[in-house]
């Protein structure tokens, strides 16, 4: 079956510097990748959608120039939080289509935590 | 923007029991999707039930759907200890990202 993996699991970083994590599609190729934001005890709120080779689309009250997504492969896509905050600290999971129904395999998710 | 609803927010019951969670969502769908996902884990999908369908089983989940009313419920028998998750309706409107509802956090108590 379709298997996304996300990168790293967790990380812990200062205020102030950036973390970039990646999410992969192994056996697939995802035309299409989500990037979605969780914080405690809530639901999944989708950041924003990205295509290989063409810039991301974001959901209003993203700041793109702070949430770095880049999708420059049809397995890979990456997300930089720059200059992150505490307020940033958050589980951020990355969706990977490939199309139709068949896509939205989800990664394992990455725990962000900033200091 | 957030469409699903779940209810109820938080469901506590015993080993054996039948759990139901529902879900509610606002505009037209093409199909709709059941997570679950332990507390700081990922996301397992559970069953997907498209917008012409009624009613599915999965082992012990039973989902039905009503577009006429814009809900769909979760229904786990014979529930485990091991069932304790938080439950996330997603709905899609073809090729769109989907969207999450609140979730319901249940707790299976053995």
């Amino acid at each position: 079956g379709a298997v996304v993996s996300q990168h790293p699991s967790w990380v812990i970083c200062k205020s102030g510097t950036s973390v970039k994590i990646e999410c992969r599609s192994l056996d697939f190729q995802a035309t299409t990748m989500f990037w979605y934001r969780q914080f405690p005890k809530q639901s999944l709120m989708l950041m924003a959608t990205s295509n290989e080779g063409s810039k991301a689309t974001y959901e209003q009250g993203v700041e793109k120039d702070k949430f770095l997504i880049n999708h420059a492969s049809l397995t890979l896509s990456t997300l930089t939080v720059t200059s992150a905050h505490p307020e940033d600290s958050s589980f951020y999971i990355c969706s990977a289509s490939e199309g139709g129904w068949y896509g939205y395999t989800f990664g394992s998710g990455t725990r962000l935590t900033v200091v | 923007s957030q469409q699903g609803e779940e209810d109820p927010q938080a469901l506590s019951i015993q080993e054996g029991e039948n759990a139901t969670m529902n879900c509610s969502y606002k505009t037209s769908i093409n199909n709709l999707q059941w997570y679950r996902q332990n507390s700081g884990r990922g996301l397992v999908h559970l069953i997907l039930i498209r917008s012409n369908e009624r009613e599915k089983h999965s082992g012990r989940l039973r989902v039905t759907l009503d577009t006429s009313k814009k809900s769909s419920s979760l229904l786990i028998t014979a529930s485990r200890a091991a069932d304790t998750a938080s439950y996330f309706c997603a709905t899609d409107s073809g090729n769109t990202p989907l969207v999450f509802g609140k979730g319901t956090r249940l707790s299976v108590i053995a």
